[in-house]
């Protein structure tokens, strides 16, 4: 059974202050691994796919990293308005392109 | 590009009640999900649709959860009797379909059972 952990469950950041959340997983043959954006009250946001062990991608101040056990989010000088929640999911191989989901860390940055 | 589409956005209904949630997909999107998230929790599929086709729906509680994709567009999601227990968001997701993997999310309709 694909599983996935995120760590930590929640985080408060200053304004600047540079961090990573971490997702960890167990799935049978990868397909992709992705992060999701989610404001109170909507659905989540699509952010990155990575592929395969060694892949980064960056989108503005975030930039997500996959080994072949868990990824990592990382948040370079956060503002105020990366307050959401991140949700990691993994998809693996197989025809039915199925996502599971972890709880999502719950990310507060003050001003 | 529109995006997924779901209606109502909340809704509330005592238990033994039954309750619909309606679903338009990105247009041109073959493949549509339906997800349940409980509060504190991530997103867990219950119901997949390939064109008006379920591909999976393993983790739908079928006694008193049902789907359907009649013309492989829009779709509705009933439970009949509810419990206290459904009381989560109910999320439409779709993808292209073919090799692309990403899924869209819809803004979900909260559901509460008092």
């Amino acid at each position: 059974e694909d599983q996935v952990t995120q760590s930590p469950e929640a985080l408060r950041l200053q304004e600047g202050e540079s961090s990573s959340l971490n997702c960890s997983y167990t799935v049978s043959g990868l397909r992709g691994l992705f992060w999701y954006r989610q404001d109170p009250g909507k659905g989540p946001e699509f952010l990155f796919t990575l592929y395969s062990a060694g892949e980064e991608k960056e989108k503005e101040r975030l930039k997500a990293t996959l080994t072949k056990k868990e990824s990592f989010l990382h948040i370079t000088a956060p503002k105020p308005e990366d307050s959401a929640t991140y949700l990691c999911a993994v998809q693996p191989g197989g025809s039915n392109y199925k996502l599971t989901f972890g709880k999502g860390t719950l990310l507060t940055v003050n001003p | 590009e529109a995006g997924v589409a779901q209606s109502p956005r909340y809704k509330i209904i005592e238990k033994r009640q039954s309750v619909a949630f309606w679903c338009n997909p990105i247009s041109g999107h073959a493949t549509l999900y339906w997800y349940q998230q409980i509060l504190g929790q991530g997103p867990k599929l219950l119901i997949q649709f390939q064109n008006n086709g379920v591909v999976d729906d393993s983790q739908l509680p079928k006694d008193r959860f049902s789907a359907e994709r009649l013309k492989g567009v829009d779709s509705t999601l009933k439970i009949q009797p509810a419990k206290l227990e459904d009381s989560a968001v109910y999320l439409c997701a779709s993808r292209v379909s073919g090799g692309s993997v990403e899924q869209y999310f819809g803004p979900g309709t909260r559901l509460t059972v008092t």
